[in-house]
């Protein structure tokens, strides 16, 4: 299955400043998605990034909160704007499986704490 | 994506099979049952899935019931290491394009000594 190296792993930021989340993969993969985790709580899709158009992003989550970038097949970014305390989660990127593997596969996460 | 419904905690004895169940009972013809587990907040991490049949690999099994209402993930023989959240999700298979998938709320599971 492919391997995804996400980083920052873990990062505190002050508010009203922006953070951006970067995830590499080593294969190419044509749909990678962006979740956020609140502590606590399960996994929630922010939105689906395809290689040469816009992300498509969920109910309650907006592209001037959340700008993704998908520049090529490998690789993808997710900001988070304009931080307030609300947005200390954890975020993670995620692709499909390959033809022999129907999972996903997920990074390890970036550790948000804003102050 | 049909919804998935988990109980929210389980504990399990080491050494004896974890049974965790999942009630997916919207689930269409063409969508498959998926389980992950996440340890201490790390990302998800695949563990099986299937369409009808009950499937086995190296990590777990996976019995799904006739009418596909329903499924249970089983470790057969659990260890501390297996204490982590289970998701159980359904979404259409990989060549459909169908993308993303919802995960709930999950199984909080306890192997204790």
């Amino acid at each position: 299955s492919a391997v995804i190296s996400q980083k920052p792993s873990r990062d505190i930021c002050q508010r009203g400043t922006s953070l951006t989340i970067q995830c590499q993969v080593d294969s190419q993969v044509t749909m990678m998605f962006w979740y956020r985790q609140q502590p606590g709580q399960s996994l929630t899709l922010i939105a689906t990034a395809n290689q040469g158009s816009e992300a498509t992003y969920e109910s309650g989550f907006v592209i001037d909160k959340f700008p993704i970038s998908r520049p090529n097949l490998t690789f993808s970014t997710l900001t988070v704007s304009n931080m307030s305390p609300e947005d200390s989660s954890i975020y993670l990127c995620s692709v499909e499986g390959d033809s022999s593997n129907y999972g996903y596969t997920f990074g390890s996460g970036t550790r948000l704490t804003v102050v | 994506d049909a919804k998935t419904t988990q109980p929210p905690s389980m504990d399990c004895a080491e050494g004896r099979a974890a049974n965790l169940p999942c009630n997916h009972s919207t689930i269409s013809g063409n969508e498959y049952v998926y389980w992950y587990r996440q340890i201490h907040s790390q990302g998800p991490q695949y563990i099986i899935h299937g369409l009808k049949n009950n499937e086995t690999n190296e990590m777990a099994s996976l019995i799904i019931t006739e009418d596909r209402k329903s499924s249970t993930l089983i470790l057969p023989h659990a260890t501390l290491r297996d204490t982590a959240v289970y998701y159980c999700i359904v979404r259409a298979s990989f060549n459909t394009n169908a993308g993303k998938s919802t995960f709930g709320d999950g199984t909080t599971l306890t192997v204790k000594p």
